[in-house]
Order: C-alpha cells, then structure tokens, then sequence
C-alpha cells in the first residue's frame, strides 16, 4: 500500500518570500507520478505540479519547482516569490501508473499542508 | 473546455429527503470520480467510473448511489442521509483511470439536517 505523508500540518511565510513545503512516500512500485494540489478557501482542487517517476528533472511551473529525491521518497514543493493568493492548503498526491495492475491505482494523498502568506 | 463543473454549489437537504448531485466534463475523459471531504482533511475517494462502468465503490454506504449516464456526465443521488453526511463532495476527472492529471470542480457543500 502506498502511503503519503505531509509532516507540516501548518505554515507561514511572509510575502515575496520562498517557502518549502515537503511530502515523503512509500512505494514499492518503481514508476508513478506525484503531485501537489492546492486547495483555496474557494474549495477547489488545483494542479499546481507533477512529476513522473522515470523523469529525472525536476518539474517546475512559474514560481512552483519541486525538489525529487527518489531515492530518499521525498517530493517537496518550493514556492518561491510568494504571494496572498497562495495561501491554501496543499495536498501532496501519489498515483502509481495504469499498468501496475489491480485497483491501486488511485491518488493517494497526504493530509496537507495549510499555508498562508503574511503581507 | 477544461473545467469539471459541479452543481448546486450548496445543498441543505433533510434525513429524509432524496437530492442528486451533478458533475459535467467536456474534456473527454474517460474516467469520473466522486470524492467526499471533510474539514481540514485531504479528499477520500468514494466512487470511479471508467468508460461509463462502475470501477471501484469504496464500500460506501447504499444510501449514496453514483450514476453515469454518459461519458461526459457523472450523478450521486442522496438518500436517508445522516448529519455526519455533511461534507464538500468533490467531483474529478481524468483521460483514463489511473492516467494521472486529475481535474477537480468546486464540489458541493452538502448539508444534511
């Protein structure tokens, strides 16, 4: 089973400032993909990045970049020149590609991280 | 057309009432999923549906019945609800099932009383 895990329930930063949110996670599967979803008081779920497994670089989006370490399971989210409307939660997602079989392929995520940017 | 969109936004329903919420998608995805949230907690997957077929029902109670009536359209009808019902239904989309890039709507507060 895969798991996600988000150690920093909160957290705070200061306009124009970067900030690194992180995500850990536990797979056997040696292909899958990660996201980041960020989740604002207006409730929906947004895409903010995603990485694929096999893809050594790291993605990046804007002001989003993530730092992968697939060999330590770590994902986090690098914000950086933050801004008011990031403030949200952020959800770390995990799915492991259509191939792998079985039902488990469903987006597992991680309790989340709420972040709100200080002006 | 990249958005899922959900309705109502809100919905205040009694236990003995019967509501159905709706989900619509033009992207041509192939997979719909239906997600319940509650407060300050990440989404917990209920339902999939993959080319219009039920894929996985997370053993939720039968008082929540999903339906898909084509590839475009996914329903849950509510029936006999408790207040712990209460939550942010969340509906998503993908090409394929396990095909990853999920897009979420703006879900639907529901509130049962």
């Amino acid at each position: 089973a895969q798991t996600v895990t988000q150690s920093q329930p909160e957290m705070s930063v200061q306009e124009a400032e970067t900030v690194t949110l992180s995500c850990t996670y536990d797979t056997s599967e040696s292909n899958y993909y990660l996201f980041w979803y960020k989740q604002p008081p207006s409730r929906q779920m947004i895409l903010v990045i995603r990485q694929e497994a096999y893809k050594q670089q790291n993605a990046t989006e804007n002001r989003f970049s993530v730092n992968f370490q697939k060999a330590a399971k770590s994902f986090s989210l690098k914000i950086s020149d933050s801004q008011l409307g990031d403030t949200a939660m952020y959800f770390c997602a995990f799915t492991p590609p259509r191939n792998s079989g079985g039902s488990n392929y469903k987006l597992t995520f991680g309790k989340g991280t709420l972040l709100t940017v200080n002006p | 057309d990249t958005e899922v969109t959900q309705t109502p936004k809100h919905l205040v329903m009694g236990m003995t009432n019967k509501k159905s919420l709706k989900c619509e998608q033009h992207m041509g995805h192939r997979a719909m999923y239906w997600y319940k949230q509650k407060a300050k907690k990440p989404p917990e997957l209920m339902f999939v549906y993959s080319y219009e077929k039920l894929s996985i029902n997370e053993s939720v109670p039968s008082r929540f019945s999903p339906e898909c009536p084509n590839s475009s359209l996914l329903n849950l009808h509510l029936h006999a609800l408790q207040p712990e019902d209460s939550a942010l239904y969340l509906c998503a989309s993908s090409q394929e099932e396990g095909l990853g890039g999920y897009t979420f709507g703006s879900g639907t507060r529901l509130t049962v009383v």
